[in-house]
């Protein structure tokens, strides 16, 4: 059973909305969480991460919310651009620190 | 430049003949892991190694074997290939523990297996 899920494979967004991609996990010892993102034919890099002790990390475009008892992290892009077109991947790591689990990853796409 | 390099990209074998799907780090990184991607599952992770000589399993590391003899290498092999390993892998490093450090990817090995 995964333990970090994205729900939705695929989200469709205008240029200049807010893009709001969602994860869930069910394991209560992930400690940090972080989000990837994958253009084809490349590897995942890293977007932006944040720790359990806190509810939101902003970095320029992008913010991540934690919601710790409702086991859920969003990730909002405002304004998107159409090179934000790529798969998100949500990640979470356990406090022994040494290994990373993923979700099933959203593609979104920013239209022009 | 600062690069986690595997090697082959893409590769078609059969069924049982042995491979070996190499992945090199320049970024004197401790852990080094194996994914796998696949539709609708995302990136599972097949070993990872916290240092040279120690690896441990992921969480799907049926068919694989690895090894870590020096620090930038972590080859990745697959002793007998079945068509269900057939998927695109990644290599990736970091430093020794994952909180607040990235992990860095290379670029995939897309793995076909007839």
């Amino acid at each position: 059973d995964q333990q970090v899920k994205q729900n939705s494979p695929s989200l469709s967004v205008q240029e200049g909305r807010i893009s709001i991609l969602n994860c869930d996990y069910t394991n209560s010892m992930f400690d940090y969480f972080l989000w990837y993102k994958k253009y084809p034919a490349e590897g995942p890099t890293f977007l932006i991460s944040i720790s359990s002790i806190k509810d939101k990390n902003e970095d320029g475009r992008f913010t991540v919310f934690l919601n710790k008892s409702a086991k859920h992290l969003s990730l909002h892009i405002v304004p998107s651009q159409p090179g934000d077109s790529a798969v998100y991947f949500c990640a979470a790591i356990g406090r022994a620190g040494n290994m990373l689990t993923f979700g099933g990853g959203t593609r979104l796409m920013v239209k022009p | 430049e600062a690069q986690v390099t595997q090697n082959p990209r893409y590769l078609i074998t059969v069924t049982g003949k042995k491979l070996t799907v190499t992945c090199s780090q320049n970024m004197n990184h401790e852990y080094m892991s194996w994914y796998r991607q696949d539709p609708g599952l995302g990136l599972r992770q097949i070993y990872y190694s916290m240092n040279v000589e120690v690896t441990d399993k992921g969480d799907v590391p049926e068919g694989y074997k690895v090894s870590r003899k020096e620090k930038r290498n972590f080859p990745l092999i697959l002793e007998s290939p079945s068509p269900n390993q057939t998927s695109l892998y990644f290599c990736a490093s970091s430093t020794m523990f994952l909180w607040g450090g990235e992990l860095f990817f290379g670029e995939g090995s897309r793995l076909t297996v007839l």
